[in-house]
């Protein structure tokens, strides 16, 4: 199995609302990421787990919260988000922290902040 | 720091004709690169890598790349495409710490019958 599951496939929310995008692997990977994706944009880099911890945050408001809560999981919960917070969100995982460069992708979660 | 250009944001080409993606890097050290593909409303998919040793890079789907270090390239080649091979395409390099993919602008290839 080397697939990346993310749920859900779309999202609207309001600015007040929470809501999380969740991801799973169960390639036994003990790196995850979450990137957004601007339309016509290349992926940026929001947050890396490795071994469950949190090893890269790349200066993301406090409005995204990330949560490793086991090895398989990834969860970004969302909290007063603004309008330009729309985008793709893209979950990844690697083997391990320095197999980097060999990503496994999920579909994405495509989010519209209204 | 280590970057990426991609030096077409998009490149139109018809059914079963050669195609080229250009890609140019800047580093001042070892440097590790990358072609992704991601078809429309997927996420990435590694094509190629280049880490070290030869640096004619053979990937899936019948791509492959040439690391070329006097030109600072590393551009993408299929010597025929299909209508499927519609998508964008990522260059990336991996960061002086080797734990974070930086990616280029993107190009899209769009093949047409």
């Amino acid at each position: 199995d080397t697939e990346v599951t993310q749920t859900p496939k779309h999202l609207v929310m309001g600015m007040t609302n929470k809501k999380s995008l969740k991801c799973e692997q169960h390639m036994g990977h003990r790196a995850m990421y979450w990137y957004k994706q601007k339309a016509k944009k290349p992926p940026e880099l929001m947050f890396v787990y490795s071994y469950e911890k949190l090893s890269i945050n790349e200066s993301v408001p406090s409005r995204f919260s990330p949560e490793c809560p086991n090895s398989s999981l990834l969860n970004l919960h969302l909290h007063a988000l603004q309008p330009e917070d729309s985008a793709l969100y893209l979950c990844a995982s690697s083997q391990d922290p320095a197999r980097a460069y060999e990503q496994y992708f999920g579909p994405g979660t495509r989010l519209t902040v209204t | 720091a280590q970057s990426v250009t991609q030096l077409d944001s998009q490149v139109p080409v018809f059914e079963e004709a050669p195609v080229e993606l250009r890609c140019n890097y800047s580093s001042s050290v070892s440097v590790y690169l990358f072609w992704y593909v991601q078809y429309p409303n997927q996420g990435l998919q590694l094509l190629l890598k280049y880490l070290s040793g030869s640096t004619l890079v053979k990937g899936i789907n019948g791509f492959e790349a040439e690391f070329n270090k006097s030109q600072t390239s590393f551009h993408l080649r299929k010597p025929s495409v299909h209508i499927s091979d519609t998508a964008e395409y990522f260059c990336a390099v991996l960061s002086g710490g080797y734990n974070k993919l930086i990616f280029g602008a993107g190009t899209r290839l769009a093949v047409h019958p």
